[in-house]
């Protein structure tokens, strides 16, 4: 199974920061890469499919980039509302596999 | 637009069988997409459990395989997952999820609360 290491665990910053969340797998997975936003109570949203493609109506902000193994999630300038957990997730025939999560929180 | 709603039981004993179902709306199961469920205990992480197509092929998680059962009934538009032999460590918010393409989670149930405890 691919396993996906994902770093930090929780964040601090402040508003109008630059902040960055990696995602490293075990294997190469290609582009195969998601990030989701999960805020308390609620399911988690996706953000960036295929490593770098944004989902429609996500605010231009947040973007990411990688192939192979290492990727990276990236909020240009944080905002109040961005106050979540954030995953990465890799798809690989057919079989998921989630990171960790990185909580962030406002400095 | 798709929603999707889970439902089963909030408590079940140890070594019984977790029993849960989801509705789907807004879309006809039969006409395509991967069906999935997604797990996450109090305070942790996201778990993929497993995930079956319309067709009826299941895909599962190697560290569930052995206890984990989804089937789709496309006459009810639901599908439903099983999880036998549960302990305390299957307490969790459990999710169920549609995807279009097969690679991304794109639509979620609000998820549910399954405890085990006797």
């Amino acid at each position: 199974d691919i396993q996906m290491t994902q770093s930090p665990s929780s964040l601090s910053a402040s508003v109008g920061d630059r902040v960055t969340i990696t995602c490293q797998a075990s294997q190469d997975i290609s582009n195969y890469l998601n990030w989701y936003q999960q805020k308390p109570g609620k399911a988690p949203k996706l953000l960036i499919y295929d490593a770098s493609n944004l989902e429609t109506g996500v605010p231009s902000r947040f973007s990411g980039s990688g192939s192979g193994t290492d990727f990276t999630f990236t909020i240009s300038s944080l905002q109040p509302e961005d106050i979540a957990t954030y995953y990465c997730q890799q798809y690989d025939n057919l079989h998921y596999t989630f990171g960790q999560g990185t909580k962030l929180e406002i400095k | 637009q798709v929603q999707l709603q889970e439902s089963g039981p909030g408590l079940v004993k140890p070594s019984e069988t977790l029993s849960l179902t989801c509705a789907v709306s807004g879309y006809s199961i039969s006409s395509g997409y991967y069906w999935g469920w997604i797990r996450q205990p109090p305070g942790k992480g996201l778990e993929w459990i497993g995930s079956i197509y319309h067709s009826g092929s299941t895909y599962y998680n190697p560290s569930l395989k052995s206890r984990v059962t989804i089937s789709v009934d496309t006459s009810k538009n639901q599908f439903s997952l099983k999880l036998s032999s549960v302990t305390a460590a299957d307490t969790a918010v459990y999710y169920c999820a549609g995807l279009e393409g097969a690679t991304t989670f794109d639509y979620w149930g609000q998820g549910t609360l399954v405890t085990v405890s006797s």
